[in-house]
């Protein structure tokens, strides 16, 4: 009965490869969201997708692309992976109404060599 | 443009003492909201509680309580009695209310609570 999933939990790969990151929320949620956790533990927000439609997208390179085939998923593609895109990668979703609370996915990890 | 500020990096203390995580945020918005998450050493964002800014009443939720003061704008946290499990990364955050539901949420860096038994 997990309410917000992705997959997979851990991505090692190479420089310059493209990979795709899956995120399912089973809330009933309307808005789905992408933030990335660098190495800081820094969390900033790159894309907020709803009823299938971008929002927001902020100051992310064009090599990352989230794509929202229905509202209980958003899966985040990268292509052309680059050392700095290392860092962990949050979904997360909520209800649109301005006050919802944003709930996380479990993260999932991913190390470019 | 909205910022969240958690001046205290790392907190160390001894388990059974107090501890209050500080918040201080700043924004234009007049009707925002204020949230806290914890994130244990598993990694997951674990929600606490989430704050509107017309209700400045102070929360208790069994060893944890909330201090909103709009006046200092500042959110802070205090575990009474801490435990070695309430060690982790604990970050607030702060969402505007202006800008639509699908706003994201601006986080301060976290503090890094330890708490030696």
């Amino acid at each position: 009965d997990t309410a917000v999933s992705q997959t997979p939990k851990y991505l090692v790969t190479q420089m310059g490869n493209d990979k795709s990151i899956k995120c399912e929320q089973n809330l009933g949620h309307d808005t789905m969201y992408w933030y990335k956790q660098d190495s800081k533990k820094f969390l900033k927000i790159m894309f907020s997708y709803n009823n299938k439609e971008l929002i927001i997208n902020e100051t992310v390179p064009n090599r990352f692309s989230p794509k929202s085939p229905d509202k209980a998923h958003l899966n985040l593609h990268i292509n052309s992976l680059e050392l700095g895109d290392s860092a962990v990668y949050f979904c997360a979703s909520s209800h649109l109404t301005g006050q919802e609370t944003q709930y996380f996915g479990p993260g999932t990890r991913l190390l470019v060599l | 443009a909205q910022k969240v500020t958690q001046a205290q990096t790392e907190i160390s203390v001894v388990e059974k003492e107090d501890v209050t995580l500080d918040c201080v945020y700043e924004t234009r918005d007049t009707t925002y909201y204020l949230f806290w998450y914890k994130q244990p050493p598993s990694g997951e964002l674990v929600f606490l509680i989430r704050r509107n800014s017309f209700d400045e009443q102070n929360e208790i939720s069994g060893r944890y309580s909330w201090n909103f003061q709009k006046s200092t704008s500042s959110f802070n946290f205090t575990i009474t009695a801490s435990q070695v499990v309430d060690s982790a990364v604990y970050f607030c955050a702060l969402k505007r209310a202006s800008g639509g539901g699908a706003d994201g949420l601006t986080f301060g860096k976290g503090t890094h609570l330890i708490i030696q038994p």
